[in-house]
């Protein structure tokens, strides 16, 4: 059974940076065929894809936020971390784990539950 | 980036209709695809992969066509537990993108 569990601060202050980790069971972050993205969503708001981690440790990033994020893992622990800098009210949102499966295109087989971030002074 | 634009933002619908959403890729990206479902509160769950393959336990009223920039996501009969937001996403290399979202409302 493949799960993704999303753990982190519920809250950060503008100006701080985010970290948040990403548990996962039911598959290794080292099998070749799949990897592990973070996706996004502000309140009332569509998905927004931020960052991938391949299983050779390969990394690819949001356009638009690249500057600020940062994509690891540990695939002993089971677990990817995103960091995310420079925190701004903007960047409230619903923060998904998520598995990628290459085999049909890149779509998401898997999601974990979510973790909402709020940032506030 | 590729840009997804879906159409329409939300549509209003009554049990039993048939419901057509459309997604726009900016540029071609052949049948790499996938169409997902939103309940409130609730991560979106994967409907339709490389634009016409449906995901396993999914119902068969839900189909995906097209290929090259114009797809389509239909729901032949609509049923209650149906009324969500669907998303269309290109999954073709990253960056992924992602459409605006379609609102199926109850008439």
């Amino acid at each position: 059974q493949v799960t993704l569990k999303e753990s982190g601060p519920v809250l950060v202050k503008p100006t701080e940076t985010l970290t948040l980790t990403c548990t996962v069971s039911g598959f290794s972050l080292s099998n070749a065929r799949m990897g592990v993205s973070w996706i996004r969503q502000p309140p009332g708001k569509a998905l927004e894809w931020l960052a991938h981690i391949f299983s050779n440790d390969e990394k690819s990033y949001s356009t638009s936020l690249k500057s600020r994020l940062t994509i690891s893992k540990d695939t002993s622990k089971s677990q990817v971390v995103l960091t995310m800098t420079n925190m701004d009210p903007v960047d409230t949102a619903t923060y998904y784990c998520a598995r990628i499966e290459y085999s049909s295109g890149w779509f998401v087989d898997y999601w974990g539950q979510g973790t909402l971030v709020t940032v506030s002074s | 980036d590729i840009q997804m634009t879906q159409s329409p933002s939300s549509v209003s619908a009554s049990v039993g209709d048939r419901v057509t959403i459309t997604c726009r890729a900016s540029q071609g990206i052949s049948s790499w695809l996938a169409w997902y479902q939103q309940k409130p509160g609730k991560a979106p769950k994967l409907l339709i992969y490389a634009a016409s393959s449906l995901q396993s336990g999914v119902p068969s009223r839900f189909s995906g066509s097209g290929s090259g920039t114009d797809f389509t996501l239909t729901i032949s009969s609509l049923q209650p537990e149906d009324f969500a937001t669907y998303y269309c996403q290109q999954a073709n290399l990253p960056p992924l993108t992602f459409g605006g979202g379609t609102k199926v409302e109850i008439k």
